[in-house]
């Protein structure tokens, strides 16, 4: 079964709004989680790493303020899309990592904003 | 020149046929070796992974490293049409991960 749970699925949402997305991990304490954005016919694109209890590490290019990220706990790490565009529409992926295994994902959040 | 090559496809195949997928990669530094298979609107699911040199199998799937030559393979024997999807390589360590683009693969009944 699932080992990352990613809530929710589907966000179809107006322009200017808000949008938080919630990744939990369910079987083991995710002291690291990731947030990919994905393209279509692309691969995935690392745009922060989540640490539980600190601020998150983003990569290159990524707006902070844009992509809010809390990891308040081990099993829960939240990306909130703040204000968001058209341009933000995506299929956005969160990892959760378990120091014995490789990353394990949720199963995505596709946006869509009008 | 990128981390991580990958041939997009698309590939198809028969039912029945074993297929290979293959990955370059440029760091001789990395350690790991992932493969993930990715459904249309899904998130990606770890298919296997391993760290060194050689084979590694598992059911009808068989993962290969080559560090001399940096290049890793997954073949799939007897494939189905439900292992229809994109297959995306994975390498580095278990945190620090660079993916491939993903070849997308149809099995035709």
């Amino acid at each position: 079964g699932a080992v990352v749970s990613q809530h929710p699925s589907r966000v179809i949402c107006k322009s200017g709004t808000s949008v938080k997305i919630e990744c939990r991990s369910l079987d083991f304490q995710a002291t690291t989680m990731f947030w990919y954005r994905q393209f279509p016919k692309q691969s995935l694109m690392l745009m922060a790493t989540s640490n539980e209890g600190s601020k998150a590490t983003y990569e290159q290019g990524v707006e902070k303020d844009k992509f809010l990220i809390n990891h308040a706990s081990l099993t829960l790490s939240t990306l909130t899309v703040t204000s968001a565009h058209p341009e933000d529409s995506s299929f956005y992926i969160c990892s959760a990592f378990d120091r014995n295994q490789p990353q394990h994902f949720g199963d995505g959040t596709r946006l869509s904003i009008l | 020149q990128k981390e991580v090559e990958q041939d997009p496809g698309p590939l198809s195949v028969p039912e029945g046929a074993i297929v290979s997928l293959n990955c370059t990669y440029s760091n001789s530094a990395f350690q790991y070796f992932m493969w993930y298979r990715q459904y249309s609107r899904k998130g990606p699911e770890l298919l296997m992974y391993t760290y060194s040199s050689g084979n590694k199998e598992d059911g009808r799937f068989t993962a290969q490293v080559d560090k001399s030559s940096k290049y890793i393979s997954l073949f799939i024997r007897d494939s189905q049409p439900s292992d229809s999807a994109t297959y995306l390589c994975a390498v580095g360590g278990y945190q620090k991960v660079t993916f491939g683009t993903g070849t997308k693969l149809q099995v035709i009944p």
